[in-house]
């Protein structure tokens, strides 16, 4: 049974960074996967932040792409998140989740393909900003 | 970026009936498109992928519709357990989310 399980601290001050590991069991985080985090901030809807592929390869929201870096480290079957310079507005419970799917090259250019949507979650972790 | 707008924001529905939700994406993204169900305090739950095919475990009475940029979800007679709130979601070229429909009871 594959399971993902957010860690890091629930509270950061503004203008922080932002720290989160999402750590994997039950699967290689070396498989034909994409690790994404998602948000949601209190009583909203949900927020693609971005996502790693095990080779490194990253995608990112460009609406937060100034401020995000996700990465991998395989040799823990872990991947992070840090978002920096971070304000209230990033508050929210932050999930990580597995998307099958594939990395390839075409055209000049890499490409991240799906197999279908995010089928395993974690259970979330809240991330609250303030002094 | 592609946006996708669903509708109704809140669906009021009496147990046994059925419930249609729909969502719209601003630009065509073939049949790439997820719904997912979120219960209080529960992550995401991955309920149907391309469009229209049940994820194992997922009840029949759950099914999705729709190619281009109109989608629907249709929950044929709404048990107890169906009561939450849905999320549509594209992965035509990365991803994005619906800002969901919550199913109440009437």
């Amino acid at each position: 049974q594959v399971q993902l399980q957010e860690s890091g601290p629930g509270l950061v001050k503004p203008s922080g960074t932002l720290s989160l590991t999402c750590t994997v069991s039950g699967d290689s985080i070396s498989g034909n996967h994409w690790w994404n985090w998602v948000r949601q901030p209190p009583n909203k809807g949900l927020e693609w932040i971005g996502e790693i592929f095990h080779i490194g390869s990253t995608n990112y929201n460009p609406s937060l792409m100034s401020r995000v870096t996700i990465s991998v480290d395989k040799s823990k079957n872990q991947f992070s998140l840090e978002l920096t310079s971070v304000t209230a507005a990033d508050t929210a419970v932050y999930f990580c989740a597995r998307a099958p799917g594939e990395h390839y090259y075409d055209s000049g250019t890499y490409h991240a393909f799906y197999y279908y949507g995010m089928d395993v979650w974690g259970q979330g972790t809240t991330v609250t900003i303030s002094s | 970026e592609i946006v996708l707008t669903q509708s109704p924001a809140i669906l009021s529905v009496s147990p046994g009936e059925r419930a249609t939700l729909s969502c719209r994406a601003s630009q065509s993204i073939g049949n790439n498109l997820a719904w997912y169900q979120q219960k209080p305090g529960q992550a995401p739950r991955l309920l149907i992928s391309d469009a229209s095919t049940r994820t194992t475990g997922v009840p029949a009475r759950f099914s999705g519709s729709g190619s281009g940029t109109e989608f629907s979800l249709t929950i044929s007679s709404l048990q107890s357990d169906d009561f939450a709130v849905y999320y549509c979601q594209q992965y035509n070229k990365w991803w994005t989310f619906g800002q969901g429909t919550k199913v109440e009871i009437k």
